[in-house]
């Protein structure tokens, strides 16, 4: 078990273009959870899925914004017309079975945007 | 709506000293409460949680808190503090459905020798 892993670690992209996060949650992990992270603050939720379901979405998740988890297993989350607000940390976590069971968080994807 | 104050930015401990980070929690019902500790360039690592039963909950590196109803608090304490104890902490509550952690904004920790 290599733990939840995210692709790429880094990404610098100009304002205006559009990038896509890739999230391999721990296998077998039914439950998928995308959180953002800037610079002094704790993680903020953006969106759950259980299997390949999207049940819950933040308010923060603004229509730029939108995360697919194919066949129950990895994650992406694309951001579109990237603007500079975007630059943040974005964290992927995984849990398995019933809500408020551990979640195991990735090292993140550091977004900027410039 | 559910929300965390960990009113501490920045603390600094001697090493070997004991450590108590602060944590208050807004929450209507039984909270569900967590501490993350986060080092640079790793990701968020659980140290410990409350769902119910005994107030004082044993963690992971020697960490234990105590869940107090009365003062809506779930504070993190250490009895020795050790140099690699030096990272970020964040106290987590979960939402109703237990589909989401609200987080606090961390305190970072420093340590002196």
């Amino acid at each position: 078990d290599t733990g939840v892993s995210q692709d790429p670690r880094h990404k610098i992209t100009k304002r205006g273009q559009n990038v896509t996060f890739r999230c391999d949650p721990i296998s077998e992990h039914n439950r998928l959870y995308w959180y953002r992270q800037t610079l002094g603050q704790g993680p903020e939720f953006l969106t759950y899925f259980q299997n390949e379901a999207q049940l819950e979405k933040s308010r923060l998740l603004s229509d730029r914004f939108s995360a697919e988890r194919p066949k129950g297993s990895f994650s992406t989350l694309e951001i579109q017309r990237t603007e500079q607000g975007d630059s943040a940390m974005y964290l992927c976590a995984s849990s398995f079975g019933s809500p408020n069971t551990e979640a195991f968080f990735g090292q993140g994807t550091r977004l900027t945007v410039v | 709506a559910q929300s965390v104050t960990q009113p501490d930015i920045h603390i600094t401990v001697s090493e070997g000293a004991s450590l108590e980070l602060r944590c208050n929690y807004s929450y209507g019902a039984t909270p569900y409460l967590f501490w993350y500790v986060q080092s640079p360039g790793q990701g968020l690592q659980l140290l410990l949680k409350y769902f119910s039963g005994d107030t004082l909950v044993q963690g992971i590196k020697g960490f234990e808190a105590e869940f107090k109803r009365s003062q809506s608090s779930f504070n993190l304490r250490k009895p020795s503090v050790h140099w690699s104890d030096a990272a970020e902490y964040f106290c987590a509550v979960s939402n109703q459905a237990g589909t989401a952690l609200i987080f606090g904004k961390g305190t970072t920790l420093s340590v002196s020798s």
